[in-house]
This record gives C-alpha cells, structure tokens and sequence, in this order.
C-alpha cells in the first residue's frame, strides 16, 4: 500500500500527559500537512511542511503543539499536556510539490481522546 | 480568509436517483482550486472531484460531476445513479497553494 499512514490509529491517554503521532507520507509527494477534525465537523488546518521546512501554521497550533518533519520524509505532531479539548481525529495528507499540487491526499487518521 | 459553507447537513437519496449536493466559498484569490472529498464512517477522506477556478468546462469523474458558478461562488456535487457506497459524509474544500478549507460537510444517506 503506496497512500499516507499514520501511527497510531487510536489514543487514549491522560489529561496533562505529553503523546505523539506519526505520519508517514505518500514517497513522492514532498508537501505534508496537518489537520484536526472534531466529531460532526470538517477538518480544521493546523500546519504544512514542503520537505523539511515547516511554511505554515495555524493559530489552531498552541504552544503546546510543535510538528516537525526533520528529514523531509516522515512527519511527527506532539502535543504536551493534553488537555480535555485535545480530544480529535488528527489526519495527515500529502501532495506532490508539482503537477497536482493541491490534490491532497488522506491518512486514515489518529483518534486522540483525553480522559 | 476562505470560507466555505455547506447548507444541507444531511440529504437522502434513493438508490439510481440523482442527488445534489450544495457549497458555496469565498476567497480574494484570483487562483484556486475546489474539492469534494467523501468520508465513509470511521475511514479515511477520499479525493471524489477536483475543479481549477481557471477552468470554465465543469469537472466530471465517472457518476460524479460539478456545477461550478465562479461568479456566484457557487460548487455543487451531483451524483447520478446513486449506490449504497456512496452514503459517506461528503466535504467541500478550497485551496489557494497550501491549506485546504473545508465546509461543515453533508451527511448523505442512500436509501435501497
């Protein structure tokens, strides 16, 4: 399977505890972006890396979120002491940087809840 | 700032009949693109139909095909012969280079 995969699937974990997502783009494709959807809602943009370097971010993405994506391959979202509100589906996409370059395809998603 | 709105929270259609399903957005970019992505339950967002702001020929794939009124703003999805696998939840989204903004989307049912 060549499409964007993000590890884990599902996240529970405690409110003030630190967790962290993986994505994994699709190996072309040199953008990758970060997004939050909350139950009954469209996904919300949270930031955007073409490579290595992050271009972009939301005002969505508190102090307490850092992403990064060090080798311009795999991205990683952080977020230190969760809180209630946290609690989201995080997806990743990807797209290439030319050709079609807003087509922007989906991972399946981390579902993160903070009890 | 994008913005883009979709109207009808949910819509039912009846299996082989045709349904339409509305959005409208509003960008100051000259340059843009418009999608509809389609979310089954618990999977993943799936790219149904992609139309260029600079285009005037409406994009069609397959059963899929858009009304795209760029004066009014306007991006309806129609759907023709509708199939069970079609019942998802249905986003609408613009992008000018980078993020994509979505509306609040359309939950669709398809009756058999």
């Amino acid at each position: 399977d060549t499409g964007v995969s993000q590890d884990p699937r599902h996240k529970i974990t405690k409110r003030g505890q630190n967790v962290t997502f993986r994505c994994d783009p699709i190996s072309e494709h040199n953008r990758l972006y970060w997004y939050r959807q909350t139950l009954g809602q469209g996904p919300e943009f949270l930031t955007y890396f073409q490579n290595e370097a992050q271009l972009e971010k939301s005002r969505l993405l508190s102090d307490r979120f850092s992403a990064e994506r060090p080798k311009g391959s795999f991205s990683t979202l952080e977020i230190q002491r969760t809180e209630q509100g946290d609690s989201a589906m995080y997806l990743c996409a990807s797209s290439p940087l030319l050709g079609l370059v807003n087509e922007q395809y989906f991972g399946p998603g981390t579902r993160l809840t903070v009890t | 700032a994008q913005t883009v709105t979709q109207s009808q929270p949910e819509m039912s259609v009846q299996e082989a009949e045709t349904v339409t399903l509305s959005c409208t957005y509003d960008t100051s970019e000259s340059d843009y693109y418009l999608f509809w992505y389609k979310q089954p339950p618990s999977r993943q967002m799936i790219l149904v139909i992609r139309q260029e702001a600079y285009k005037q020929q409406n994009a069609t794939e397959n059963r899929f095909s858009v009304n795209f009124q760029k004066a009014a703003k306007s991006f309806s999805l129609k759907i023709s012969d509708s199939q069970l696998g079609d019942a998802a939840m249905y986003f609408c989204g613009q992008t000018s280079g980078s993020r994509l903004t979505f509306g609040e989307g359309t939950q669709l049912t398809v009756n058999p």
